[in-house]
């Protein structure tokens, strides 16, 4: 199976903006539309934060906006605040399968 | 509201076997995919299993095909891991998903399972 690459960690102030990055390949990011962003806080499930690459469910704030460009994936949280800080997923799929990348820890600092 | 509540994890023994529920609540469990999706402590999330509408169609990771098998009740509302053959690198938390259409839209809180002697 590929893998999708993210940084591990990732940092701003309060009211910054971060970007965090998801790598794939040309057999899953490039050729379809189904990024999904996924935000972890410790101890809690993973909640959907993005999907299709740019949507947004109900109740998310637009402070985060997701993008592609080629096999690279984008999160980006603007106007950062304390409660941001937490883990943050991509996904793609194989076929019918997610696929997960590492993960990327968000410090609020 | 959708609900997913993961039972059945605990303390197992190399080798042993543990079979993990998920109840699903406040949407039409029939016509959705499943997933189980794992997370060693301290470690990422890592897709482990699917399962279509029906049950007629599953898909497993390399790392847990031929030991653990996916399936769903669509009259209990429940989907199913049965896991066999357990081995230390099983131990993690067990979340259930639900699919909404190539992504994972609601999660439950998840269910420990520890492979320990």
């Amino acid at each position: 199976q590929s893998a999708l690459t993210q940084p591990p960690s990732a940092s701003g102030s309060p009211g910054q903006s971060v970007t965090i990055s998801c790598t794939g390949t040309s057999s899953d990011i490039a050729d379809y539309n189904y990024v999904s962003w996924y935000q972890q806080h410790p101890g809690r499930a993973p909640k959907l934060i993005i999907y299709e690459v740019s949507k947004r469910p109900s109740g998310v704030p637009d402070r985060f906006s997701g993008s592609k460009s080629g096999n690279t994936a984008s999160l980006t949280v603007s106007g950062l605040q304390t409660e941001d800080e937490a883990d943050y997923y991509c996904s793609s799929y194989i076929g019918t399968n997610p696929l997960i990348g590492g993960g990327t820890k968000l410090t609020v600092l | 509201e959708v609900q997913l509540v993961e039972s059945g994890g605990g303390l197992v023994q190399p080798g042993g076997s543990l079979r993990l529920s998920c109840a699903a609540s406040g949407f039409p469990f029939s016509n959705f995919w499943m997933h189980w999706v794992r997370q060693a402590p301290g470690k990422g999330l890592v897709w482990v299993a699917r399962i279509n509408t029906d049950g007629s169609s599953t898909s497993y990771a390399d790392s847990v095909k031929g030991r653990f098998t996916i399936s769903k009740d669509n009259v209990k509302n429940t989907l199913y891991l049965q896991m066999h053959n357990l081995r230390a690198e099983d131990t993690a938390v067990y979340f259930c998903a639900r699919d909404g259409d190539y992504t994972l839209d609601h999660w439950g809180r998840g269910t420990l399972v520890t492979v320990s002697s």
